[in-house]
């Protein structure tokens, strides 16, 4: 199993309130994701990471922020929860290297009430 | 719009038969396809990839196929087992590496 913890694994919160989702790896790896799978939609990327301090918006970024202060951690944040962004995020990891595919964490299932 | 569907939701089939999985794309800068299994509560594992230069590439029971032309993938696994019983996705990148997700099909073995 690639070394990927996301915590919490679950969270239920309020609408309004800031959330903050962890994603940790022990893989030294340079790019790291966020994903968020709903119904009907596969996964989609939120925000991704190419290094440390080095992140970019990906196809669903709106009322998301990342931060990558080290290597090992990229920090997902609802800034002001809303109900829309109840789902189950995915964190992933992928080493450099062309044909190298990204390994996903157990996800973490956030409800908002 | 979907770049990258996959137009069937599930998917049933007997152990021991051949499973297919589709997949189309409408992207034609996509030069790399993946195949990831998910179990229930768990995260998408890896399965197999293809590059855009190859047409076929196998791993064990699990093969892909790549039509450029038709922009579809499909994954064949033989012989089905109960075990291969998830959600399977197919994903599509271009050179900056971002993968584009299909919705998933529901693939059920039965005994």
């Amino acid at each position: 199993d690639a070394g990927i913890t996301q915590s919490p694994r679950h969270k239920v919160t309020e609408t309004g309130t800031p959330v903050t989702l962890r994603c940790h790896q022990t893989e030294n790896h340079r790019y790291m994701y966020w994903y968020r799978q709903d119904p009907g939609h596969g996964l989609r990327l939120i925000h991704y990471s190419y290094g440390v301090k080095d992140t970019d918006k990906g196809e669903v970024s709106d009322g998301y922020s990342v931060s990558r202060s080290k290597t090992e951690d990229f920090l997902l944040t609802l800034e002001s929860a809303t109900s829309s962004q109840t789902s189950v995020y995915f964190c992933a990891i992928r080493d450099t290297g062309s044909g190298q595919p990204q390994h996903f964490g157990d996800g973490t299932r956030l409800s908002i009430l | 719009d979907q770049q990258v569907k996959q137009n069937s939701p599930s998917l049933s089939v007997q152990e021991g038969r051949i499973s297919i999985l589709n997949c189309d794309y409408t992207n034609s800068m996509f030069d790399y396809f993946l195949w990831y299994k998910k179990y229930p509560a768990e995260g998408p594992t890896f399965l197999i990839s293809i590059s855009s230069i190859k047409d076929k590439n196998e791993d064990g029971r699990f093969t892909v196929f790549l039509n450029k032309s038709a922009k579809h993938l499909s994954l064949h696994i033989v012989p089905s087992q109960p075990g291969d019983s998830a959600v399977y996705f197919c994903a599509a990148s271009g050179s900056a590496r971002q993968l584009t997700f299909g919705s998933g099909t529901q693939l059920t073995v039965l005994p």
